[in-house]
C-alpha cells in the first residue's frame, strides 16, 4: 500500500516567519494530497488540497506545491500567526476516499 | 450547514465487551470514512461506505465492522475490545466518492480498561 513520510514531527518558528512542512508518498498512482490541522480536541480540519494535475495551489497565507517525480509535496505557512499552532497532517489518496497519513508535524508559533 | 457529528464523544469500555459508534454526516454527503487515532499508529484508515455499500477496507481484523443507512448515517462496531483498542475514533464526510474533499467530526475518544 501507500505510505506517506512527514517531517519535521516538531517546527517551532517566531511570529511572522514562514514554516514548511514536506511529506513524501510511495506510491506514483496516489493523485489527491490533503492537508489537516487539528487543534487539540479536535478533528481534523482541511485547510487545504491539491491533485495531481497542478504543481501548486495558494489559498491566502498557505500554499502547497507537488513535484510528482519526485513524488514529495509540500505546505507552506506565510506570516504565521500564534493560531497557526496546531498538528498537521499530510495526506494522499489512490482510490475513493482512502487516505493514507503522514505522522503529523506538531507546529508552535511563538508570539 | 451542520458538520459532521460522532455520538458518543467519550467511552470507558471494559477488555471483551463491545461498542458501536455513531456518525452523522454533512447533509447531502455520501460517503462516509472511519479513521482510528493513536499517538503511535497516527491516523489510520478503517473503511469507506458509498450509498450503504463498504468500498474499502484498512488492515484491520474483523472484530471492526461498520455499515451505512439510506440517510447516508453510519456506525462502527468494535467487538471483543482490547487494551489496544484504545484511540480516537474519527469519521469523514465527503460529497462524493472519488478524491472529494473529506470533513471529519469531532471523534469519539474510546478508552478501553
Amino acid at each position: 500500500g501507500e505510505n506517506v513520510e512527514q517531517h519535521p514531527s516538531t517546527l517551532s518558528v517566531q511570529e511572522g516567519d514562514s514554516a514548511v512542512i514536506k511529506c513524501t508518498y510511495s506510491d506514483s498512482a496516489s493523485n489527491y494530497f490533503p492537508w489537516y490541522k487539528q487543534e487539540l480536541g479536535k478533528g481534523p480540519q482541511l485547510i487545504i488540497d491539491i491533485r495531481s494535475n497542478v504543481g501548486e495551489k495558494k489559498d491566502q497565507r498557505i500554499a502547497v506545491t507537488l513535484n510528482k517525480t519526485a513524488k514529495h509535496f509540500s505546505l507552506h505557512i506565510t506570516e504565521t500567526q500564534p493560531e497557526d499552532s496546531a498538528v498537521y497532517f499530510c495526506a494522499a489518496s489512490l482510490t475513493g476516499n482512502q487516505f493514507y497519513f503522514g505522522t503529523g508535524t506538531s507546529l508552535t508559533v511563538i508570539p | 450547514k451542520a458538520g459532521v457529528t460522532q455520538t458518543p464523544r467519550y467511552l470507558i469500555k471494559t477488555r471483551g465487551q463491545q461498542v458501536t459508534l455513531s456518525c452523522s454526516p454533512i447533509s447531502g454527503h455520501r460517503s462516509v470514512s472511519w479513521y482510528q487515532q493513536t499517538p503511535g499508529q497516527g491516523l489510520q484508515f478503517l473503511f469507506e461506505y458509498f450509498s450503504e455499500t463498504q468500498r474499502n477496507k484498512g488492515n484491520f481484523p474483523g472484530r471492526f465492522s461498520g455499515r451505512q443507512f439510506s440517510n447516508s448515517r453510519s456506525e462502527m462496531n468494535v467487538s471483543t475490545l482490547e487494551l489496544g483498542d484504545s484511540a480516537l475514533y474519527l469519521c469523514a464526510s465527503s460529497l462524493r466518492g472519488q478524491h472529494y474533499e473529506q470533513y471529519f467530526g469531532p471523534g469519539t475518544r474510546l478508552t478501553v480498561t
